[in-house]
């Protein structure tokens, strides 16, 4: 069975810095692009940054480009998302999404619950 | 950047009701699109693949058709469990989501 888990959300002050993390498991990791969705309060979806499944190709949408850090480790099958330089309009629900390929661009056929992040003073 | 528009935004049926979402893409995506299901506090479900696949263990009451730039959803007999907010994503070029439709009892 395919699980994805996110942790390392929470309340951060404008300008901070904050960590998410998703552990998963039930599928050959290294295999997949995974990618991080985010949703604003009320709002729709907004694909944050891809990452192919060798971690060599990575994509970032335009607003957080230069301050957000995609990465994984496949030998802990984990997937990461390092978010400097925080803003109010980042405030969303990070989710981990499995992509259906190695390689982006790709849809995503496993999500996590979420993660709540709060850009906030 | 291609965008995706959805129509309509919110959509009011009745359990029973056949009802079609449909998405625009700003250029061609040939037929790499995706549906997705999402309901309040959840994570969103994947429905539909490649623009009429269907994902594993989703009903057949969901189908999916279209190519290049125009697309639809369609429910072909509206269930109590149906009703929730629609996306379409296109993985032509990079990924964008539509802005999303709000499917809402009558």
């Amino acid at each position: 069975e395919v699980q994805l888990e996110e942790s390392g959300g929470g309340l951060v002050q404008p300008g901070g810095s904050l960590r998410l993390s998703c552990a998963a498991s039930g599928f050959t990791f290294s295999s997949t692009a995974m990618s991080w969705v985010r949703q604003a309060p009320g709002k729709g979806l907004e694909l944050v940054s891809i990452i192919s499944g060798s971690g060599g190709s990575t994509y970032y949408a335009d607003s957080v480009r230069g301050r957000f850090t995609i990465s994984r480790d496949n030998s802990k099958n984990t997937l990461y998302l390092q978010m400097n330089g925080l803003r109010a309009e980042d405030t969303a629900v990070y989710y981990c999404a499995k992509a259906r390929r190695i390689l982006p661009p790709g849809y995503f056929d496993y999500w996590g619950q979420g993660t709540l992040v709060t850009v906030s003073s | 950047d291609i965008q995706l528009t959805q129509s309509p935004s919110t959509l009011s049926a009745s359990v029973g009701d056949r009802v079609t979402i449909t998405c625009r893409a700003s250029q061609s995506i040939s037929n790499w699109l995706a549906w997705y299901q999402q309901k309040p506090g959840k994570a969103p479900k994947l429905l539909i693949y490649k623009a009429s696949s269907l994902e594993g263990g989703v009903p057949s009451r969901f189908s999916g058709s279209g190519s290049r730039t125009e697309f639809t959803l369609t429910i072909s007999s509206l269930q109590p469990d149906d009703f929730a907010t629609y996306y379409c994503q296109q993985y032509n070029t990079e990924e964008t989501f539509g802005q999303g439709t709000k499917l809402e009892i009558k």
